[in-house]
């Protein structure tokens, strides 16, 4: 099983901050199967990236992905309010899938 | 539009037994693999279960292997996940998620509370 760590833990930003979020595989991620997820209190997770870089349908484009093998990252380029909330990272090339723990974005 | 509704939760017994049904609709639901995936009261995310579309192919995490059975109805648009044996941290929010072999899981339900406790 892949182990996926996300840091940091939690991340002090004020809006109009660049955040920058990491996601460290156990082993490298088949194909760069590797999505990150938003999630808000109270909602399902929301996908807005998947094969490391590709953005899922809608998502602006100040949230991007890269990386590869077993390390990525995701980067939101200009913090605006609603981009306050829990990220998660998976891979999703290797079964059984796996999670990463979170990394909660919050305002500073 | 895509939409996923789960159902089927609640209050149940420690060794004891709940069937979650997934209804889905927007999509050729027999294309698609599906997963569920789970969430412990202020906790991160666990992936649980996911099958292919014809049913064929079947994952579980570790921690759910043999109690846990994922099945589907592609007639019905829907899918299930029968828990027996349920254990106090089985307790979370079960989510459905359509799952795509290159782009993760993109479309999610909102999920249904099983919470285990006597």
């Amino acid at each position: 099983e892949i182990v996926l760590t996300q840091s940091p833990g939690t991340l002090s930003l004020s809006p109009g901050e660049r955040a920058t979020l990491s996601c460290r595989a156990s082993q490298s991620v088949s194909s760069s199967y590797l999505a990150w997820y938003q999630q808000k209190p109270g909602q399902a997770p929301r996908l807005l990236i998947y094969g490391a870089s590709s953005r899922a349908t809608g998502i602006p484009d100040r949230f991007s992905g890269s990386g590869s093998g077993t390390d990525f990252t995701l980067t939101i380029s200009r913090l605006e309010p609603e981009d306050f909330a829990v990220y998660y990272c998976q891979q999703y090339g290797s079964s059984p899938d796996t999670f990463g723990q979170g990394t909660k974005v919050e305002i500073k | 539009q895509v939409q996923l509704v789960e159902s089927g939760g609640g209050l149940v017994k420690p060794g004891g037994s709940l069937r979650l049904s997934c209804a889905a609709s927007g999509f050729t639901f027999s294309d698609y693999y599906m997963s569920w995936i789970r969430q412990a009261p202020g906790k991160g995310l666990e992936w649980v279960s996911y099958i292919s579309s014809s049913g064929s192919t079947i994952y579980y995490a570790d921690s759910v292997k043999g109690r846990f059975t994922i099945s589907r109805d592609n007639a019905k648009n829907s899918l299930y996940l029968q828990m027996n044996s349920l254990r106090a941290e089985d307790t979370a929010v079960y989510y459905c998620a359509r799952r795509i072999a290159v782009a993760g899981s993109d479309y999610w339900g909102q999920g249904t509370l099983v919470t285990v406790s006597s």
